[in-house]
């Protein structure tokens, strides 16, 4: 199986709304990795979480805030956002240590936020 | 930095024909180099995964080859149909300081005309 999901698929939400994406992978997998998507650009890697501890947060805005509750679910939670964070978010996975040489990140179908 | 260029950025071909989409990277101090294939509004698809030692790799119809000493990658396709249509990128997995991270091309927007 290497399927990684994403709850919502369609998120929109008001600036003033607390709301939250949620990713589960059950590969084993011990990196997670957060993406934004802008339309018709290659995703930004915002976050990456290695063995559960937050390794990586690319200078995100503190709107954006991540949680690895365990090895296969990640969180994003989202606060006081603004229309220009609207994008495709994407979750990924990867197994073993981020550095490794064998390590293929695996996307979920993302979750398309729309901001109000 | 590492940049990572694909071009063209939009191909258009006729049902059958075989193409090559191009990337190219400019620190080839790579760990490996991964292409997806990205639908509208969808996640993306692991296709092809060359490690930096590795010279090609093949699944099904596709083939991608690695020349890290001048910075390149292929992803060859074979006999292309219209369900091929959709953007494929690269992206490049770097040692170092930045060995966590992909380097994403900008992708080829790819149609094939039934």
């Amino acid at each position: 199986d290497t399927e990684v999901t994403q709850t919502p698929k369609h998120l929109v939400m008001g600036m003033t709304n607390k709301k939250s994406l949620k990713c589960e992978q059950h590969m084993g997998h011990r990196a997670m990795y957060w993406y934004k998507q802008k339309a018709k650009k290659p995703p930004e890697l915002m976050f990456v979480y290695s063995y559960e501890k937050l390794s990586i947060n690319e200078s995100v805005p503190s709107r954006f805030s991540p949680e690895c509750p365990n090895s296969s679910l990640l969180n994003l939670h989202l606060h006081a956002l603004q229309p220009e964070d609207s994008a495709l978010y994407l979750c990924a996975s990867s197994q073993g240590r981020t550095s490794g040489p064998y390590n293929e990140q695996f996307f979920g179908p993302g979750t398309r936020l729309t901001v109000l | 930095k590492q940049e990572v260029t694909q071009i063209p950025a939009a191909l258009s071909v006729p049902e059958g024909e075989n193409l090559v989409l191009n990337c190219s990277f400019t620190d080839s101090a790579i760990y490996n180099l991964q292409w997806f294939r990205q639908d509208p509004g969808k996640g993306l698809t692991s296709l092809l995964l060359i490690q930096s030692s590795q010279r090609e790799q093949t699944s099904g119809r596709l083939n991608a080859s690695l020349d890290k000493s001048s910075g390149r990658s292929t992803l060859y396709i074979a006999a292309s149909q219209p369900g091929d249509s959709a953007t494929y990128l690269c992206a490049v997995r770097g040692r170092g300081g930045s060995a966590r991270q992909l380097t994403f091309g900008s992708g080829t927007q790819l149609t094939v005309l039934p």
